[in-house]
């Protein structure tokens, strides 16, 4: 089952403009990470947010989480082609020691040059 | 390598063979994880060791799916009798403890059954 459901499915913006997107979810978690992926291939990280953590930020990237809403945002600044990618968050649950990730569907991002 | 690697990139195979598909983690992670990712979603966990031990299988679909990783390092996915539906990429990923940590995922096989 897919906790983390990401809004909008679909973004398609500028190259210049800055992308935001959100994830919500359902359950408590140690920590909530998004992750980047081109091609349908590998999954690049981008961020980790731990649960007591409110806002990071990663060059151009700042991460918020609100766990009270039970909800992140990932915002890109000052977007280039090359952040075309598709974009997952993915929540860690606060269950112990199980580590496993729990993902969204995913937000396409399109950034025209 | 610096990275996780998965072996074959891609594999075609006929509807009731057996495959297995191979994930070297980063050095010194303890960590590891399959997951299985189906066009236009997100991947799904299907099973994680730590050390040589599954500490969890349950993502696993059916007992037609097993993973081993008998010395702590390199595991093995393996899927007997594939059926049209078990078609997707398998992702590998570690992390270097387990909890709270990154999970580094390698590139994936792509596996189709025809």
């Amino acid at each position: 089952s897919q906790q983390g459901e990401e809004d909008p499915q679909a973004l398609s913006i500028q190259e210049g403009e800055n992308a935001t997107m959100n994830c919500s979810y359902k359950t408590s978690i140690n920590n909530l990470q998004w992750y980047r992926q081109n091609s349908g291939r590998g999954l690049v990280h981008l961020i980790l947010i731990r649960s007591n953590e409110r806002e990071k930020h990663s060059g151009r990237l700042r991460v918020t989480l609100d766990t009270s809403k039970k909800s992140s945002s990932l915002l890109i600044t000052a977007s280039r082609a090359a952040d075309t990618a598709s974009y997952f968050c993915a929540t860690e649950p606060n269950t112990g020691a199980n580590s496993k990730l729990t993902f969204g569907k995913g937000i396409t991002l399109s950034v025209r040059p | 390598g610096a990275g996780v690697s998965q072996t074959p990139s891609n594999k075609v195979t006929e509807k009731g063979k057996y495959v297995e598909l191979r994930c070297d983690p980063i050095s010194g992670h303890t960590a590891l994880y399959w997951y299985r990712q189906s066009l236009g979603q997100g991947p799904e966990f299907l099973i994680y060791f730590q050390g040589t031990g599954a500490a969890d299988d349950s993502g696993l679909p059916n007992d037609r799916f097993f993973a081993v990783r008998p010395e702590g390092s390199v595991s093995t996915l393996k899927i007997q009798r594939t059926e049209r539906g078990d078609s997707a990429v398998y992702l590998c990923a570690s992390s270097f403890s387990g909890v709270q940590e990154t999970q580094y995922f390698g590139p994936g096989t792509r596996l189709l059954v025809l």
